[in-house]
């Protein structure tokens, strides 16, 4: 069965940091990989996704995330945080039959400013 | 806001009670999901919608009723639930049901059992 890691569950940062969210997978075929962020109060949004291609992938907001197939991992970076990516941060798998997500437990990411 | 839209946003019940969950999304996507989130876990699947009939089924007991009357409209029917159902619950869709393809979510509907 699929697995995700998150590495930290919790990570506190100040403004103009920079951010790098540990994601690690379990499964050796083809996989579609993908982060979700949640803001406060709101519902799920795809940050970024990766299919296949330039495993550097960019999302919105100023989010990148790096897939290295040798170590199943899709970590995702961000140069420099802002305190409104305070968010809970998901990362997820899909792979094999069907839409089939499999997250991470999340990393709460907390910006001061 | 989102493009899926769920109703009711909570929703407090008895273990005798009847009621059901809706989520409505007008993008035209052909696939619709149901998942369960209890508090501080990530969402886990319930059910997968593709062309308004169910494909995937994550072994979820039956007081679980699920329902897509048609492509646009997923529903949840809940019967005899226990307290350990409390959990917010999210619905889902995507424009088809390829792995490659993003789901969109609703802001969820929070149960409660009492």
């Amino acid at each position: 069965a699929q697995s995700v890691s998150q590495h930290n569950h919790h990570v506190i940062l100040s403004e103009a940091a920079s951010l790098e969210l540990g994601c690690n997978y379990s499964y050796g075929g083809t996989v579609n990989l993908f982060w979700y962020v949640q803001y406060p109060g709101q519902h799920l949004q795809l940050l970024l996704k990766y299919f296949s291609g330039d495993p550097l992938v960019k999302g919105i907001k100023g989010f990148e995330a790096e897939f290295i197939k040798s170590k199943f991992s899709f970590n995702l970076r961000k140069p420099s945080v802002q305190w409104s990516d305070t968010a809970e941060y998901f990362c997820a798998v899909n792979a094999g039959y069907g839409n089939k997500l499999v997250f991470g437990a999340g990393t709460i990411l907390r910006v001061k400013s | 806001d989102t493009e899926v839209t769920q109703t009711p946003k909570h929703l407090v019940m008895g273990m005798t009670n009847k009621k059901s969950l809706k989520c409505e999304q007008h993008m035209g996507h052909r696939a619709m999901y149901w998942y369960k989130q209890k508090a501080k876990k990530p969402p886990e699947l319930m059910f997968v919608y593709s062309y308004e009939k169910l494909s995937i089924n994550e072994s979820v007991p039956s007081r679980f009723s699920p329902e897509c009357p048609n492509s646009s409209l997923l529903n949840l029917h809940l019967h005899a639930l226990q307290p350990e159902d409390s959990a917010l619950y999210l619905c889902a869709s995507s424009q088809g049901q390829g792995a490659e393809q993003p789901q969109h979510f609703g802001d969820g509907t929070r149960l409660s059992i009492l």
